[in-house]
């Protein structure tokens, strides 16, 4: 069964350090998605990315959050200068055209 | 934005007992996924089930979308269903999850 891929499943990093969380979406969806969940809170929303630009976004996702799908396999979701806040699992997630969403197995964040 | 409220928020069964969680949402969507969050944090899809009845297993769902709420039965419960089970909706192209139900299954 096609899945979601997401690498790492654990990264750490030094608080104002950049870092690059990646995913691989099923092959052929076309709506690609970033979420996060705070230890033990719900699942929010950050972006949605359809034909190579952002579709939605919350208030989360400001200017030291970017998406970018550099190939036409991978899917990038890059924090430029991570805060002690920022340490949550990130989720990838995809959909295609009969809708439902597909989970990654996640990165979980830790900034020290 | 969209409210999406869960209910129980905690939930403890002894096993083979039956459960009914419930997912309510303040506005109109596009589609609605429950999810089971394992305690190694993975998220599984149940359902996606924007409107009528589906089943798989001991697991049904059943939406009424003009009405604005979701149901996940369980039934027979294992030790294996405990975790966190989230409603979440959608609303175009921006989802929104619920608080989720947490559910501890005892033998």
């Amino acid at each position: 069964e096609p899945e979601v891929t997401q690498t790492p499943s654990h990264q750490v990093t030094q608080m104002g350090q950049e870092v690059i969380l990646r995913c691989v979406p099923i092959s052929n969806h076309l709506y690609f998605y970033w979420y996060r969940q705070i230890l033990g809170q719900k699942v929010e929303f950050l972006v949605s990315f359809y034909n190579n630009e952002i579709s939605e976004k919350s208030e989360i996702f400001d200017d030291q959050f970017s998406v970018e799908r550099p190939d036409g396999s991978n899917f990038t979701l890059k924090i430029r200068s991570t805060k002690l806040e920022d340490s949550a699992m990130y989720f990838c997630a995809s959909s295609g055209t009969g809708g439902g969403l597909f989970f990654g197995s996640g990165t979980q964040l830790s900034v020290l | 934005g969209i409210q999406v409220e869960q209910s129980p928020p905690d939930l403890i069964l002894q096993e083979g007992a039956n459960s009914t969680l419930r997912c309510n949402f303040s506005d109109s969507v596009n589609n609605l996924q429950w999810f089971h969050q394992n305690p190694w944090g993975q998220l599984i899809n149940l359902f996606y089930i924007p409107s009528g009845t589906k089943q798989n297993g001991r697991l049904s769902a059943t939406t009424v979308a003009t009405e604005r709420y979701s149901l996940l039965y369980i039934s027979s419960s294992q030790t294996t269903d405990s975790g966190v089970y989230f409603c979440a909706v959608a609303r175009y192209q921006k989802v929104t999850f619920g608080i989720g139900t947490k559910l501890q299954v005892i033998p």
